[in-house]
């Protein structure tokens, strides 16, 4: 069946520096999902991705679509202690039935 | 506007008791999910609503879990009996449409002994 990976399971970096995550699919995607799960609480929508080869940006954060819809990244530059916690991406398609299918995650550890 | 609420926030029980989860999502959301998220996973869908109708329970464990949403509102996720490997965290969520920005609730940690 459909299945969503994402590397690393884990990064730690040290604050200030950059992070990238990397969602993959076995399948093409329609769109992409990405949210945010700070440690002990629960997920955050941060952005959806549509079209082929899309670039998002949000202050820090840039999310790219692949060229092919199978995979997509997330990248934080110059990271902070609040950008702590686990980084979802979700795939909305699943056989038709549109339900949300969240990746592994990575969950991203800062050290001050 | 007030976020998804569920209650409670921590259950402990013992296996094979029974056990349930509210939840009241966001005012004019019509879809409502139910997830379950074992610790160090990422959530999985148990069951999709549609106003009050089901849209997808494929994931569910109909042998003991059951939900519902009858007045298309809030919704009610049912353990009988519990098992060990039901622990985790019971999400609740819900969007305007099927498959927009879904808002999660802040969970219930079942913790079955």
């Amino acid at each position: 069946g459909q299945q969503v990976m994402q590397i690393p399971q884990y990064q730690h970096v040290q604050e200030g520096e950059d992070f990238t995550t990397y969602c993959n699919s076995s399948t093409t995607l329609s769109n992409i999902q990405w949210y945010k799960q700070r440690p002990g609480g629960h997920p955050v929508f941060l952005i959806q991705l549509v079209k082929s080869g899309e670039v998002k940006k949000q202050k820090r954060l840039t999310f790219q679509f692949g060229e092919a819809k199978k995979n997509s990244s997330l990248h934080i530059t110059a990271t902070q202690t609040t950008d702590v916690g686990t980084y979802f991406c979700a795939d909305p398609t699943n056989f038709g039935n549109e339900k949300l299918t969240f990746g592994t995650g990575t969950r991203l550890t800062i050290i001050p | 506007e007030a976020g998804v609420a569920q209650s409670p926030r921590y259950k402990i029980i013992e296996k094979r008791q029974s056990v349930a989860f509210w939840c009241n999502p966001i005012s004019g959301h019509a879809t409502l999910y139910w997830y379950q998220q074992i610790l160090g996973q990422g959530p999985k869908l148990l069951i999709q609503f549609q106003n009050n109708g089901v849209v997808d329970d494929s994931q569910l464990p109909k042998d003991r879990f059951s939900a519902e949403r009858l007045k298309g509102v809030d919704s009610t996720l049912k353990i009988q009996p519990a098992k060990l490997e039901d622990s985790a965290v019971y999400l609740c969520a819900s969007s305007l449409v099927l498959v927009n920005e879904q808002f999660f609730g802040p969970g219930t940690r079942l913790t079955v002994l």
